[in-house]
């Protein structure tokens, strides 16, 4: 198991276009989160999955954002129309669920976007 | 609501020495989980240790160590013997229950290792 993969690493796009990332968990895991990371702050959440039903998103996910996850396999998280506010760093991350379970979840390496 | 709040933008500290790197939280929830997150410049976020609610004992991982103050709401994270490759971002975190749940997290602190 290579832990959590995200494709692609960086992303540069213009203002407008649309953009899709690709997220690979864990192969056990059950659980997939996405969050948004800003310069200087710390990781915001997005929404998350169990297997492929989407069970929160957090207000942060306006109508351009979509995310999915069918099969309960990878996501994808779409956005749609682009803005230089959306420039961030997009964290994916799995788990599986264990009652009483103490660990973290494992992060993927992020993907960069940059909205010019 | 969950708020963290950590209030050490950046640290420098010798090679060597111990470094506690400071965390406060809010919430009126019982039962939640504390975590400790290091992000490398690669981007990555790693775990390092975790602590429940109603974990009596503080929670220990190798040269992490979580000082848990419960009354105080406070889970100040201590690194023993800092090593040059400790030198990264780290973010405080909570959750509700034990985890498996989404994340708050703190703005974090930087901590750079002068060799």
């Amino acid at each position: 198991d290579t832990g959590v993969s995200q494709d692609p690493r960086h992303k540069i796009t213009k203002r407008g276009q649309n953009v899709t990332f690709r997220c690979d968990p864990i192969s056990e895991h059950n659980r997939l989160y996405w969050y948004r990371q800003t310069l200087g702050q710390g990781p915001e959440f997005l929404t998350y999955f169990q297997n492929e039903a989407q069970l929160e998103k957090s207000r942060l996910l306006s109508d351009r954002f979509s995310a999915e996850r069918p099969k309960g396999s990878f996501s994808t998280l779409e956005i749609q129309r682009t803005e230089q506010g959306d420039s961030a760093m997009y964290l994916c991350a799995s788990s599986l669920i264990r009652v009483g379970a103490n660990y973290g979840y494992t992060f993927g390496s992020g993907t960069r976007l940059t909205v010019v | 609501a969950q708020k963290i709040t950590q209030t050490q933008p950046g640290m420098f500290v010798q090679e060597k020495e111990a470094v506690t790197l400071d965390c406060t939280y809010d919430t009126s929830d019982q039962s939640y989980g504390l975590f400790w997150y290091k992000q490398p410049s690669s981007g990555e976020m790693i775990f390092l240790i975790y602590q429940g609610s109603y974990d009596e004992q503080n929670a220990t991982e190798g040269r992490y160590s979580l000082n848990f103050q419960k009354a105080r709401k406070s889970a100040n994270l201590v690194i023993s013997a800092s090593q040059l490759g400790d030198s990264a971002m780290y973010f405080c975190a909570m959750s509700f229950s034990f985890g498996n749940e989404k994340l708050t997290f703190g703005t974090g602190t930087r901590l750079t290792i002068i060799p």
